[in-house]
C-alpha cells in the first residue's frame, strides 16, 4: 500500500518548456487535488477532480492543465513554463463522502524553472 | 479567502506548551490540522467537524468555535517530534472537501 504517488521528485525545466506531472493513489479515493507551495504562502489548490472524468479549477489554475486518467491517476500539465511556476507541487487524494475524508499528500516534486 | 494562523512562529522548551490559532471570515462546516516537517509531505493531525467539537492525537488537541470561525490547536508537554510547521485547512459547505489552507505557524521545539 503506497498511498499517493508522484514523479518526478524534481525536475528543472527552461522558460517555455513542458512538462507532466504525475500522480496515483492506491487508496480507492475518489478526490484528488494538485496544489503549490510557495514560501510563507501555504497550499494553493490548483485543481481538483471530485471524481473520475470530473476536474474543476482551484484558486490557482492559470498555466496548468489536468487530466484524470482514470479513478487512481491524476496529472498536471504545464504547457509553456514560466519562472513564477517554480515551486514545490503535491498531489493529494482523499475519501470525501466517507466518513472519513482527511487528504494523504504524496511527497511532492520539486520544479525550478529558469 | 484564506484563513489567518497566529502565531507564524512559535519557539518551546521541551515541555511547555502551545496554542495555535486559525481564524476564517467565512462560515464554516469543519476545520482540518495537518504538520509539515522540512522536506516532507504534510500529514493530518485531525478533522473538528461539529462546533465546540474538541478532539485529541497524543498529546495533541483542537477546539472549533462554529459561531467565532475559529479554530485552535494545543500542544501540551511539547516533544522534540512537534517541530514542523502547522497548516489549518478550512471547508465551506458546498465546497466538495475542498480545503484553503492558511499559510502556517512554524513550531521550533528546542533540548
Amino acid at each position: 500500500n503506497a498511498g499517493v504517488t508522484q514523479t518526478p521528485k524534481f525536475q528543472v525545466l527552461k522558460t517555455g518548456q513542458s512538462m507532466t506531472l504525475q500522480c496515483a493513489q492506491d487508496m480507492n479515493h475518489n478526490s484528488m487535488y494538485w496544489y503549490r507551495q510557495d514560501p510563507g504562502m501555504g497550499l494553493r489548490l490548483i485543481y481538483y477532480s471530485a471524481s473520475e472524468g470530473t476536474t474543476d479549477k482551484g484558486e490557482v489554475p492559470n498555466g496548468y492543465n489536468v487530466s484524470r486518467l482514470n479513478k487512481r491517476e491524476f496529472s498536471l500539465r504545464l504547457e509553456s513554463a514560466a519562472p513564477s511556476q517554480t515551486s514545490v507541487y503535491f498531489c493529494a487524494s482523499s475519501g470525501y463522502g466517507t466518513e472519513s475524508y482527511e487528504q494523504y499528500f504524496g511527497p511532492g516534486t520539486r520544479l525550478t524553472v529558469t | 479567502q484564506q484563513p489567518v494562523q497566529s502565531p507564524q512562529a512559535v519557539i518551546l522548551r521541551e515541555g511547555e506548551d502551545a496554542v495555535i490559532n486559525c481564524s476564517s471570515s467565512k462560515a464554516l462546516y469543519s476545520v482540518h490540522w495537518y504538520r509539515q516537517k522540512h522536506g516532507e509531505a504534510p500529514v493530518f493531525l485531525m478533522i473538528l467537524l461539529k462546533g465546540g467539537e474538541q478532539k485529541g492525537h497524543e498529546k495533541i488537541s483542537a477546539s472549533f468555535n462554529e459561531k467565532k470561525q475559529q479554530s485552535s490547536l494545543y500542544l501540551t508537554a511539547s516533544q522534540l517530534s512537534y517541530s514542523g510547521t502547522y497548516f489549518c485547512g478550512t471547508e465551506v459547505r458546498g465546497s466538495q472537501g475542498n480545503l484553503i489552507f492558511g499559510k502556517g505557524t512554524k513550531l521550533s521545539v528546542k533540548p
